[in-house]
């Protein structure tokens, strides 16, 4: 079964700091590969998606990720965070119509 | 922009009774998905509906059923509920015109079971 792995269930950053957050994927045909954002009790809100083409995709609030496909990783990076963005996020793959398989999530913590 | 909408936001319902949430797509959307989320857990796919049909599911009970109506709208149905359904309830939405098939997720519904 295709899964979803997110090795970091926290993680915790100083305000103004860079951040990545690790997300691999099982090995399968080219997955459309997602990141999404949730802060506590809300839905959530869909950061960048990547599908195919170029594999460095621009999401928003300033997040980015780059698509390794010889690392079947899906990396989520911020050049500076801010203190709004102490949340859960979730890297998830599938497509079409299908349900969307998730990882754990890592826990976002950020210092002052 | 229009989201979309999951009613109610809140539900307490006691053991062995049945429960109904609702789920209105973004406006154009046709596939809607279920999905429920444990305290501090991801969340887990339930089942999804493509044009009124069932398109996949997933780790949905028997004592669960959905459908979708002819405005796209959906309803999860939920009998003879257990303490362990006592989760988030997300509804998705995304349109068979986007090739990402992108999934915009609703506010949820918490489902309290006593």
């Amino acid at each position: 079964a295709q899964s979803v792995t997110q090795p970091d269930i926290h993680i915790t950053v100083s305000e103004g700091a860079s951040l990545e957050l690790r997300c691999n994927y099982s090995y399968g045909a080219t997955p459309y590969l997602f990141w999404y954002v949730q802060s506590p009790g809300q839905g959530l809100q869909l950061l960048l998606k990547y599908f195919s083409g170029d594999t460095l995709v621009q999401g928003i609030k300033g997040f980015e990720a780059e698509f390794k496909r010889s690392q079947s990783s899906f990396n989520l990076r911020k050049p500076s965070v801010h203190w709004s963005d102490a949340a859960e996020y979730f890297c998830a793959r599938g497509g079409g119509a299908d349900g969307l398989t998730f990882g754990k999530g890592t826990h976002l913590i950020i210092q002052p | 922009a229009a989201g979309v909408i999951q009613s109610p936001r809140h539900l307490i319902k006691e053991k062995r009774e049945t429960a109904t949430l609702k789920c209105y797509p973004i406006p154009r959307h046709d596939t809607v998905y279920w999905y429920q989320q444990g305290p501090g857990q991801d969340p887990q796919f339930l089942i999804s509906f493509y044009e009124k049909m069932q398109s996949d599911k997933g780790s949905i009970p028997d004592r669960f059923s959905a459908q979708q109506f002819s405005d796209y709208h959906s309803e999860l149905n939920m009998s003879s509920l257990e303490l362990g359904d006592s989760a988030l309830y997300f509804c998705a939405s995304s349109s068979s015109g986007r090739t990402s098939y992108e999934q915009y997720f609703g506010p949820g519904t918490r489902l309290t079971v006593t």
